[in-house]
């Protein structure tokens, strides 16, 4: 079973700053998800990457296959991305769902 | 487009009572899969489904039941619900397992 971990826990800032969320695995994979969950409960994806970079908008999203590893990036942060970031892989072939992390809980202060 | 439809949004249940929670998609989506939200835990795979007449367990599946009749129905069946069912249950939708997810808004079931 891969093991997800994230980084940090929580994190608190202030508006504009740049974010940075960690997201390492124990096991190779396939492809590996952000997802963003507000205090409503509502889940959405972010991303899906298997390699590289992505963006969309003020959120970067990269990957380090050899290094097991993901980063996820707020640039120019808003009180409207607090969030929990929650990082999620596809480990092998199989499809048998996502490993998730336990999330980042990211709190932005105007 | 509704994307994942969950019913009911909450519920509440007695120990042994059974019940069904729903998810629909309109999205054409192979792919559906349950999972439950636990505080300090992150998401688990309850059950899953590649396509309609087919099912089969995740991590957590016990006390848990799944049909796929059609593509864009899966509902979770709790047989005899207990406290320890307390969560919050999330279903998902993708094109195909290794494709980007939709979820629903989710289920907070109380089993007292």
């Amino acid at each position: 079973k891969n093991e997800v971990e994230q980084s940090p826990q929580n994190l608190t800032a202030q508006e504009g700053e740049f974010i940075t969320i960690n997201c390492s695995y124990s096991v190779g994979i396939s492809a590996l998800h952000w997802l963003q969950q507000h205090p409503g409960g509502g889940i959405v994806s972010l991303f899906m990457l298997s390699s590289g970079k992505k963006k969309h908008g003020r959120l970067i999203a990269t990957i380090n296959i050899q290094e097991k590893h993901s980063s996820l990036h707020i640039t120019a942060s808003h009180p409207r991305d607090s969030a929990v970031y929650i990082c999620a892989v596809h480990s092998g072939g199989g499809a048998d769902g996502l490993t998730f992390g336990k999330g980042t809980h990211l709190i932005i202060q105007p | 487009n509704a994307g994942v439809t969950q019913t009911p949004k909450f519920q509440v249940l007695k120990t042994g009572q059974s019940m069904t929670l729903q998810c629909a998609q309109d999205m054409n989506h192979e792919y559906m899969s349950w999972y439950r939200q636990d505080p300090g835990m992150g998401l688990r795979l309850i059950h899953y489904s590649v396509g309609a007449g087919i099912t089969d367990q995740g991590e957590v599946p016990n006390g848990y039941n799944v049909s796929r009749s059609t593509t864009e129905d899966f509902p979770l069946r709790l047989l005899s619900a207990a406290p320890s069912q307390t969560s919050v249950y999330f279903c998902a939708s993708a094109r195909t397992f290794n494709y980007g997810y939709t979820f629903g808004s989710g289920t907070r079931l109380t089993v007292v």
